[in-house]
């Protein structure tokens, strides 16, 4: 079983339409959570993150975590072409390390 | 600031040949990391460093791989007698300090560098 595991896709919705992401994970011991997103050819840019469980707004994007069920979700408001790409998630324990899930490929259509 | 830079950003090698990617952090930020990306993988850590220093090469093959990060110049991984189960996109980043403010590791990512073994 893979530490994270991500839904590869891909998803493709229309523009304005509201795009949800999530992963799952295995290991108890991750406080951080981050998604990325990655543009094709490109290297991945940090979106946000949150520690712990709970909520996270930024603009149109809103981060949730839910510990106790290991799983942790993306939800990006009014969609746009612009947001067409691959959306990673990634956590970690108190450490530098990130584990990856393999990242789901958004496809906004206009 | 001109983020990370990472080249070449393609290589295309022979089986048996030596592959070397360079990163260079950016401007102010002392700790590096190279993660691997295979198809339809996510990335896999390989190493961390710090000036002139390996902290940490848990997630590195133990054989035909190296990581260096010179008191002066960029990091350089280092791959040698390359094998077609090596050819991955290979990205580095940087961060200024272990754990930003809020306690998470935010990192820099740069644009990849894609090998190819033939």
């Amino acid at each position: 079983q893979k530490e994270v595991e991500q839904d590869p896709g891909p998803l493709s919705v229309p523009e304005g339409a509201i795009v949800s992401l999530n992963c799952t994970y295995s290991n108890s011991a991750f406080q951080y959570f981050m998604w990325y997103r990655q543009y094709s050819r490109k290297g991945p840019e940090l979106l946000m993150y949150t520690y712990s469980s709970g909520n996270k707004e930024d603009g149109r994007f809103t981060a949730q975590v839910d510990k106790s069920s290991k799983y942790i979700s993306l939800f990006i408001r009014d969609s746009q072409p612009s947001d067409s790409a691959t959306y990673l998630c990634a956590m970690n324990k108190d450490d530098y390390k990130l584990s990856f899930g393999a990242g789901t490929t958004v496809t906004v259509r206009a | 600031n001109a983020g990370v830079m990472q080249n070449p950003r393609h290589l295309v090698r022979r089986r048996g040949q030596e592959a070397r990617l360079r990163c260079s952090p950016m401007k102010g930020h002392s700790h590096v990391y190279w993660y691997r990306q295979l198809p339809e993988e996510g990335l896999k850590f390989m190493v961390y460093l710090q000036k002139e220093n390996i902290i940490d090469e848990s997630g590195m093959p133990k054989e035909r791989f190296s990581a260096e990060f010179p008191k002066e110049g960029p990091s350089i991984l280092r791959i040698q007698q390359v094998v077609r189960g090596d050819s991955a996109a290979y990205f580095c980043a940087s961060s200024p300090t272990l754990r930003a403010q809020s306690g998470a590791n935010v990192l820099t990512f740069g644009a990849g560098s894609r090998l190819t073994v033939l």
